[in-house]
């Protein structure tokens, strides 16, 4: 298994240009989060999907995110226009939650696969 | 308050020793918790997770619940130089797939 792929690894940009990430989960989850992790706020979460749809955007900062997952193999973060302050590294990851989370109603625990994660920099 | 508290560290214990990392989380409706382990540079990787009261072990890792007091912690025994690293604890609430991630605690093994 390839695990969660993400591109490109690294990305320098100037304030003001549209930068757009990508992720492919692992074949077969049927969950995705995309996280950022810097220094001063530690690891957040920006957004979860659900068999594609997004099911918590609360963490997007504004509107200058969006994200879409056209299908289950593959999702972009967007950020137009950047910013300095955007500068972290982003992280894909992707769970399986069982089937029987929904037909059952019982919360059972999923695990999370991170990729490789995106440095992003913006002068 | 933060959600999930850890002690930054960075905590250093001899080779052989046993590390042990701590984590309290505020939100009382948590019912999964986890650790991760992030080498400088890198993605966080799943240690184990915990979602019974009590001790959860798993080869020289073991992950401690107390819901009452709202504590999780992880032991490391026989600690080794390559358990050097930032380890997250993580937690997870009722209802809410994603993760509310602490902020690490870097641990260094002295050989």
């Amino acid at each position: 298994d390839a695990g969660v792929i993400q591109s490109p690894r690294h990305e320098v940009t100037e304030m003001g240009q549209e930068v757009t990430l990508r992720c492919k989960p692992i074949s077969g989850h049927n969950s995705l989060f995309w996280y950022r992790q810097t220094m001063m706020r530690g690891l957040e979460l920006l957004i979860y999907f659900n068999n594609n749809v997004p099911i918590d955007d609360s963490g997007m900062p504004e509107d200058r995110f969006s994200a879409k997952m056209p299908n289950a193999s593959f999702s972009t973060l967007k950020i137009q226009p950047s910013e300095p302050r955007d500068s972290a590294v982003y992280f894909c990851a992707s769970s399986l939650v069982p089937r029987l989370t929904w037909t059952s109603g019982r919360d059972l625990p999923d695990t999370q696969y991170f990729g490789p994660g995106t440095r992003l920099t913006v002068l | 308050q933060k959600e999930v508290e850890q002690n930054s560290g960075p905590l250093s214990v001899p080779e052989g020793a046993i590390a042990s990392l701590n984590c309290t989380y505020s939100d009382r409706g948590s019912q999964s918790f986890f650790w991760y382990r992030q080498y400088s540079g890198k993605s966080p990787e799943l240690i184990m997770f915990i979602y019974s009261n009590g001790d959860k072990e798993d080869g020289r890792f073991t992950a401690q619940l107390n819901k009452a007091s709202q504590y999780v912690s992880l032991l490391i025994r026989d600690s080794q130089p390559s358990d050097s690293a930032t380890y997250l604890c993580a937690v997870r609430a009722t209802g809410r797939r994603a993760l509310t991630f602490g902020s690490g605690t870097r641990l260094q093994v002295q050989p």
